[in-house]
């Protein structure tokens, strides 16, 4: 089964804490992105990639860092120089042509206490 | 600034009714535009798209309208169901080299039996 896998579903760190989400996909697609969700907000955009070993900040990449060092993975790693890190973080991948829809991961519910 | 707004939070209606969903958007440039449906705890699933070339698209009950001199879609679900109750979000794309999608912050969809 083609899809997005996003590890784990919950995960609990302690205040001050680099924590990395794991985003893996099997679609053979080029783009790949990280959303946040807070209640109230929607998506917010963290990183993008479009290919292999690049990558783009998005509109809230304060605190966060990614790779893109294969076309399957783009961990996330929510460092400690983020404020608000506790929310449920998203994963997606697209084809990366024009015109295409993503498709996203089940999601991480990050806690940090 | 918010390119993308979903300005109603949440909409009920009776099972069997239209729901009418709406989404304004600010940049003219947004080339294509998708609605997405997610259900608490897990990823946004794609419903419908339409290219800013089109008016409609139409995908069994769903059909999403495009105005373009308004910067308004509206998505319209006939008949609801129950099982159509969710967070929809609105969401567009610039097009051309650029793949990543800018998000509404949602609204809340209850059909009720």
């Amino acid at each position: 089964d083609g899809g997005i896998t996003q590890s784990p579903k919950y995960l609990f760190r302690k205040e001050g804490q680099n924590v990395t989400l794991s985003c893996e996909q099997n679609l053979n697609h080029d783009a790949m992105y990280w959303y946040r969700q807070d209640p109230g907000q929607g998506l917010r955009l963290i990183y993008y990639s479009q290919i292999v070993n690049d990558f783009q900040k998005g509109d809230i990449a304060e605190g966060y860092s990614v790779s893109r060092e294969k076309k399957e993975s783009f961990p996330l790693t929510v460092t400690s120089a983020q404020k608000n890190p506790t929310a449920f973080y998203l994963c997606a991948s697209s084809i990366g042509l024009i015109n295409t829809e993503a498709f996203f991961g089940q999601g991480t519910r990050l806690t940090v206490v | 600034d918010q390119q993308v707004k979903q300005n109603s939070p949440s909409l009920s209606v009776q099972e069997g009714r239209i729901s009418i969903l709406n989404c304004d958007y600010t940049n003219s440039m947004f080339d294509y535009f998708l609605w997405y449906k997610k259900y608490p705890a897990e990823g946004p699933t794609f419903l419908i798209s339409i290219s800013s070339i089109k008016d409609k698209n139409e995908d069994g009950r769903f059909t999403v309208f495009l105005n373009k001199s308004a910067k308004h879609l509206s998505l319209h679900i006939v008949p609801s169901q129950p099982g159509d109750s969710a967070v929809y979000f609105c969401a567009a794309t610039l097009g051309g080299s650029n793949y990543k999608l800018t998000f509404g912050k949602g609204t809340l969809l209850t059909v009720n039996p």
